[in-house]
């Protein structure tokens, strides 16, 4: 049973584009909403983390958008660039971290 | 740099090998996790430490033998693996765990494990 439903798979964008990616939970428990990018040979590193109360986060370039009402919410990362190409999770916190399949970003030069 | 540090980045054993991974934080958190990770997936919980105490295990079989020696240091004992036990094994840290809130969880590169 998959908790955190993630898409797409894999993205491939032109630098300077806002890639998107949509996740969707069931458990209403959650009680916060991480991300973790991840560089090939490296561990995964948290990004930034929403709490469901709040509809929109921004760290730099990386903006959740949250929707409570919907149960889901998405990763844009703005002004795109080719470091940024990494496997991106979202993830539920129930204590433990419910991670979504992950989303393969490409950013093309 | 990470702060959680694993030791060895590769390891490759055999299948009737006894091997051990490290796992290493001094950012004085309370509990401590392993993951194990193939290529392609997210990361999937092993086990949980919390106060050097065994809090989960998410039915891992036991030729995976989970050790805390102290609240800095985690071990993986390894016996008798399996092929299908080949993948990347995460370890990972945070202030505390079951205390409500969002403990952010701070991971290491990992160890790549390769079955013969």
């Amino acid at each position: 049973q998959q908790q955190v439903k993630q898409s797409p798979q894999s993205l491939i964008v032109q630098k300077g584009g806002i890639p998107i990616i949509n996740c969707a939970y069931e458990n209403t428990a959650f009680d916060y909403f991480p991300w973790y990018q991840q560089f090939p040979g490296k561990g995964p590193a948290l990004l930034i983390a929403i709490r469901p109360d709040v509809s929109e986060k921004k760290e730099g370039r990386f903006t959740i958008s949250f929707n409570k009402s919907a149960k889901q919410f998405s990763l844009h990362i703005m002004d795109s660039q080719p470091g940024d190409s990494a496997t991106y999770f979202c993830a539920a916190n129930d204590d433990k971290i419910i991670f979504g399949k992950g989303t393969r970003l490409h950013i093309l030069p | 740099d990470t702060e959680v540090t694993q030791t060895p980045k590769h390891l490759v054993m055999g299948m009737t090998n006894k091997k051990s991974l490290k796992c290493e934080q001094h950012m004085g958190h309370r509990a401590m996790y392993w993951y194990k990770q193939k290529a392609k997936k997210p990361p999937e919980l092993m086990f949980v430490y919390s106060y050097e105490k065994l809090s989960i295990n998410e039915s891992v079989p036991s030729r995976f033998s989970p050790e805390c020696p102290n609240s800095s240091l985690l071990n993986l004992h390894l016996h008798a693996l399996q092929p299908e036990d080949s993948a990347l094994y995460l370890c990972a840290s945070s202030r505390g765990f079951g205390t409500g809130g969002f403990q952010p969880q701070h991971f290491g590169d990992g160890t790549r494990l390769s079955i013969l």
